[in-house]
């Protein structure tokens, strides 16, 4: 079928530490996997995304990575803050046309000072 | 731009009332979506329309829900009669034409539906 799975559900680190992200999709064909952030109360709001036709992408303390051949990508986060405290979701594009995004399950991220 | 905007933000009903949620999208762009996030199921897509045109309805999930948009900047959804299992936030998002590189979908506020 046509789903985005995420794991893990919940995740807390310390402060400073590295958090990670993974997502896995079912079709092959899906070309663009943004990533997404949600604090609490407020809209998801994009925070890295990639294309099919690269490995990975950075920007600043975050990255993600694409496995094509396993259908999985990754979110990496370094040097966490508290304020990085929110619920993170993946997507990838649907087989439907590709004009819109299935969306993983999310994962709250609970940074501790 | 003032991004995508919906109203109202909270709506507190009792089930059986019609419920009617608003959004206009970014200017130019070409898609609108409805989505419907819940614990339980996450975010899930109601429908999308391209250009004003509805293209795929099958996450509405019973005949209660409607949804239409008479032009490129304005669409609704309508939930009658409504029912406490459809107590959720409701997200408005648009998109333009390509994906890629920072060019996705983007949504509004959301609209927080407690129905009673």
């Amino acid at each position: 079928g046509e789903n985005v799975e995420q794991h893990p559900s919940t995740l807390s680190v310390q402060e400073g530490d590295s958090a990670v992200i993974k997502c896995t999709y079912s079709d092959s064909a899906s070309n663009y996997f943004p990533w997404y952030k949600q604090e609490l109360g407020k809209r998801p709001q994009l925070i890295i995304d990639i294309r099919s036709n690269v490995g990975e992408k950075k920007d600043q303390r975050i990255a993600v990575t694409l496995n094509k051949t396993a259908k999985h990508f990754s979110l990496h986060i370094t040097e966490t803050q508290p304020e990085d405290s929110a619920v993170y979701f993946c997507a990838a594009t649907l087989p439907k046309g590709y004009s819109t995004l299935t969306f993983g399950k999310g994962t709250m991220l609970l940074v501790s000072p | 731009d003032a991004g995508v905007i919906q109203s109202p933000r909270h709506e507190v009903t009792e089930m059986g009332q019609e419920v009617t949620l608003r959004c206009k999208p970014i200017s130019g762009h070409d898609y609108l979506f409805w989505y419907r996030q819940t614990m339980m199921r996450g975010l899930e897509l109601l429908i999308y329309f391209n250009n004003n045109v509805p293209i795929d309805d099958s996450g509405m999930p019973e005949d209660r829900f409607s949804a239409k948009m008479p032009n490129a900047s304005f669409s609704t959804l309508k939930i009658q009669p409504s029912e406490p299992r459809d107590s959720a936030v409701y997200f408005c998002a648009s998109r333009n034409r390509v994906f890629g590189s920072g060019n996705t979908i983007y949504f509004g506020e959301g609209s927080w539906l407690t129905v009673v």
